[in-house]
């Protein structure tokens, strides 16, 4: 059974402090892992992944995927209140077929 | 470009009672994806289309029907609502697979 694991489940930081979420994965058909953020309503793209080693970055943010280890981490750096959401991860596992783990609900506090 | 829509917003059904989340994109989107957000369990996939009068169930396609006669329209059906389908639900698209997907505002159902 495909599956994707996220951890930590939650995590509270101070304004300024470096997070890494993780995202593990056991799939039969990879293709890519996307990170998605979500605050009250619908989640949002962040990153596509589809090679391993190969940084993407968007300001603060930065992800990896290690395609050998299959999992993939989100780094956040410098965190604001902002950044408080639901990070979500998911994986298509065939065409069109997307298995999303539970997310990492961090909160940062001022 | 309104991106992708959902009606209603909000929903409260009564066991047994059958009803339509609509869901439409402006973006000629060739697929399209349903899914279901219930605490603590993420995001889990309904159906999936992808293109006109292609469809094929996700994880969770039990209780629900969909159909694709346009590239527009995505609706989902529930059959004989439960209130084991009280959920959020969020329509999605994106125009290729591997592509991000551009997610609906959601629908908040409640089946009492």
């Amino acid at each position: 059974e495909d599956k994707v694991v996220q951890s930590p489940l939650s995590l509270v930081v101070h304004e300024g402090d470096t997070v890494t979420l993780n995202c593990s994965y056991e799939v039969t058909n990879f293709r890519s892992l996307l990170w998605y953020k979500q605050e009250k309503k619908a989640p949002t793209f962040l990153f596509m992944l589809t090679s391993s080693g190969i940084e993407k970055k968007s300001g603060r943010l930065s992800s990896i995927l290690d395609k050998k280890e299959l999992f993939s981490i989100l780094n956040i750096t410098a965190t604001q209140t902002g950044d408080s959401a639901v990070y979500l991860c998911a994986v298509e596992a065939g065409t069109y077929k997307y298995i999303f783990g539970t997310g990492t609900r961090l909160k940062v506090l001022a | 470009n309104a991106g992708v829509t959902q009606t209603p917003k909000f929903q409260v059904l009564k066991t047994g009672q059958s009803m339509t989340l609509q869901c439409a994109q402006d973006m000629n989107h060739e697929y399209m994806s349903w899914y279901r957000q219930d605490p603590g369990m993420g995001l889990r996939l309904i159906h999936y289309s992808v293109g006109a009068g292609i469809t094929d169930q996700g994880e969770v396609p039990n209780g629900y029907n969909v159909s694709r006669s346009t590239t527009e329209d995505f609706p989902l059906r529930l059959l004989s609502a439960a209130p084991s389908q009280t959920s959020v639900y969020f329509c999605a698209s994106s125009y290729s697979s591997g592509d991000e997907q551009y997610f609906g505002p959601g629908t908040r159902l409640t089946v009492t």
